[in-house]
């Protein structure tokens, strides 16, 4: 059962536009979601996260919105520039739990 | 901030072999790091918890006699690829967890990752 779903395997952009990145999740229980950000034969490095309680939180160019209701969550960055080709995790967790769920992945590609 | 360190970056191996991977928390104390295997164009697949001085927690499917993991102490933790064949090429990639509040500022918790190729 996958707790959280990235549904988009790859996403294309032109430099300078914004990209948005979705997750879906179903696990309730999720208090914190993040965004990680990786490089081939590269460990993941954070990006940003957000609180529950929270639907929006802000870092430079990037952005997360969360909808609660909806079980969903999306990376925007504006403006997409050519270093920000990457793969992109959204991960979850459980309050008191150490265990990150992490979606399969979104492959976004900027062009110049 | 906080790091984690793991080496080697990449391993070249004999099938039949072993390999020791370690995994390092640098200026905190870790009692709890994750090993992680990334296949190619698949997610991060968590294979097993590793608890300072205690058994590691393995996931389902993943055989605890080939990956044995020892977290001897607070600051390191190791992965050995026992008896290696070529399918266990991968990805591998150590979590170290520092305390609940430190999730909310995720980066540097994640090891390099290691290169295994088995030939």
């Amino acid at each position: 059962d996958q707790q959280v779903k990235q549904n988009s395997p790859s996403l294309s952009v032109q430099e300078g536009r914004i990209s948005i990145l979705n997750c879906d999740y179903t696990n309730s229980m999720f208090d914190y979601f993040l965004w990680y950000k990786k490089y081939p034969a590269e460990g993941p490095t954070f990006l940003i996260s957000i609180s529950s309680i929270k639907d929006k939180n802000e870092d430079g160019r990037f952005t997360v919105f969360l909808n609660k209701s909806a079980k969903h969550l999306s990376l925007h960055i504006v403006p997409s520039q050519p270093g920000d080709s990457a793969v992109y995790f959204c991960a979850a967790i459980q309050g008191g739990s150490e265990k990150l769920v992490f979606g399969k992945g979104t492959k976004l590609t900027v062009n110049p | 901030g906080a790091v984690v360190s793991q080496h080697p970056s990449r391993v070249i191996c004999k099938s039949g072999t072993s390999v020791k991977i370690e995994c390092r928390s640098l200026d905190f104390q870790a009692t709890t790091m994750f090993w992680y295997r990334q296949f190619p164009k698949k997610s991060l697949m968590l294979m097993a918890t590793s608890n300072e001085g205690s058994k590691a927690t393995y996931e389902q499917g993943v055989e605890k006699d080939k990956f044995l993991i020892n977290h001897a102490s607070l600051t390191l933790s190791t992965l050995t690829v026992t008896s290696a064949h070529p399918e266990d090429s991968s990805f591998y990639i150590c979590s170290a967890f520092a305390g609940w509040d430190n999730w909310l500022v995720g980066e540097a918790f994640f090891g390099q990752g290691t290169r295994l190729t088995v030939v």
